[in-house]
């Protein structure tokens, strides 16, 4: 199984920071990872795509990159609404596998 | 629009089974496979199990191989999830999500269901 690892665990933020997340793919997984959002007592919603697209409707402040085994999630400008825990998902190879999530609140 | 319209919660003993349900509408529901995903009280997300609803074909998570069973049926546009031999360690909440394809991003959730074991 492919092991994806992500850092920081969690971070506080101000209003207006930028805010970046990392995920490592134990194995080069091309660009087959997605980012999702999710808010306590919902559920994930999809944000980026194939490591680097942005899902219709999401605000351009969520971006993506990387490729092979090590991406990058920005959100540029932090919005109160943003407070979740967001989570890498690889889907290269059966089984899907997440990441540990990374909690982003506001300082 | 597309839904995903999960079953309620349930509550069960150890080594008894449940059956979630995940009925989808505003799409054709033989297009997109359906994964089955849950999360541990205050835990990340796992993956279960894939369903093709088109023609009922499925992969399962090594981990819940023997003790998961996916099925569908096309007349009502539903997919269910049947988990066995359940125990305190199976409780979380249970999310179906499609996908166009059997690897892709899962782009519409169902809104969960609560499974309790407890004795």
């Amino acid at each position: 199984d492919i092991q994806m690892t992500q850092s920081p665990s969690s971070l506080s933020a101000s209003v207006g920071d930028r805010v970046t997340i990392t995920c490592q793919a134990s194995q080069d997984i091309s660009n087959y990872l997605n980012w999702y959002q999710q808010k306590p007592g919902k559920a994930p919603k999809l944000l980026i795509y194939d490591a680097s697209n942005l899902e219709t409707g999401v605000p351009s402040r969520f971006s993506g990159s990387g490729s092979g085994t090590d991406f990058t999630f920005t959100i540029s400008s932090l919005q109160p609404e943003d407070i979740a825990t967001y989570y890498c998902q690889q889907y290269d190879n059966l089984p899907i596998t997440f990441g540990p999530g990374t909690k982003v609140d506001i300082k | 629009q597309v839904q995903l319209v999960q079953s309620g919660a349930e509550v069960k003993k150890p080594g008894a089974s449940v059956k979630v349900s995940c009925k989808a509408s505003g799409y054709t529901f033989t297009s997109y496979y359906m994964h089955w995903v849950r999360q541990a009280p205050g835990q990340g997300l796992e993956w279960m199990g894939i369903i093709n609803p088109s023609g009922g074909s499925t992969s399962y998570a090594q981990k819940f191989q023997g003790r998961v069973t996916m099925t569908r049926d096309t007349s009502t546009s539903t997919v269910y999830m049947e988990l066995s031999s359940l125990r305190s360690e199976d409780t979380a909440v249970y999310y179906c999500a499609r996908s166009l394809h059997i690897a892709a991003a899962s782009d519409y959730w169902g809104q969960g269901t609560l499974v309790t074991v407890s004795s």
